[in-house]
């Protein structure tokens, strides 16, 4: 069974650069989340949907940031224009509310880690 | 206050020790725990979830969950160095399905 897919793996870029990181959750699962990890902060959501929809964008840190969930297996976290703060593993994440599946587990993909120069 | 607070760590125990760790959480509302464990450099795993006040034993492990003192906590019996890793504790809330997590704490196990 595939789990959370995530592309790139790596990704270097020079600042100001714009960036789009991809992501295709568990299949059969209806909720999806980015997170950002870095050592001072930790790891922060940045925005999740449910059913495709975003419901709740406010770990978004500011308008250079933007996520889209066209359909249940493909979503994108795209930063324009990129700044050397934007530094980060960026981790995408699914789960289920219904269904014989543990209910809101998270299930994490291997990340991408974004360096920005 | 944070919604999710653990002791950072490094929390350091010999091999086949029990280690303890400890998680509170702020939103009263919350009804779902997870435990998270993370070596370095992968993303976060499941551990365990608990949703009841209690224990609840899964091998090596137990969750521990007191909905009256917002605490949960987690122990590992007979400690490897394997376990060695952050551990992530995390509960839904907001009453959606947003979970928020924990800083996370560190465990060494040591030979």
């Amino acid at each position: 069974d595939a789990g959370v897919i995530q592309s790139p793996r790596h990704e270097v870029t020079e600042m100001g650069q714009e960036v789009t990181l991809r992501c295709k959750p568990i299949s059969g699962h209806n909720s999806l989340f980015w997170y950002r990890q870095t050592m001072m902060r930790g790891l922060e959501l940045l925005i999740y949907f449910n059913n495709n929809v975003p419901i709740d964008d406010s770990g978004m840190p500011e308008d250079r940031f933007s996520a889209k969930m066209p359909n249940a297996s493909f979503s994108t976290l795209k930063i324009q224009p990129s700044e050397p703060r934007d530094s980060a593993v960026y981790f995408c994440a699914s789960s289920s509310r219904a269904g014989a599946q543990i209910r809101d587990t998270q299930y994490f993909g291997p990340g991408t880690r974004l360096t920005v120069l | 206050q944070k919604e999710v607070e653990q002791n950072s760590g490094p929390l350091s125990v010999p091999e086949g020790a029990i280690a303890s760790l400890n998680c509170t959480y702020s939103d009263r509302g919350s009804q779902s725990f997870f435990w998270y464990r993370q070596y370095s450099g992968k993303s976060p795993e499941l551990i365990m979830f608990i949703y009841s006040n209690g224990d609840k034993e899964d091998g090596r492990f137990t969750a521990q969950l007191n909905k009256a003192s917002q605490y949960v906590s987690l122990l590992i019996r007979d400690s490897q160095p394997s376990d060695s890793a952050t551990y992530l504790c995390a509960a839904i809330t907001g009453g959606g399905n947003k979970l928020t997590f924990g800083t996370g704490t560190q465990l060494k196990v040591e030979l």
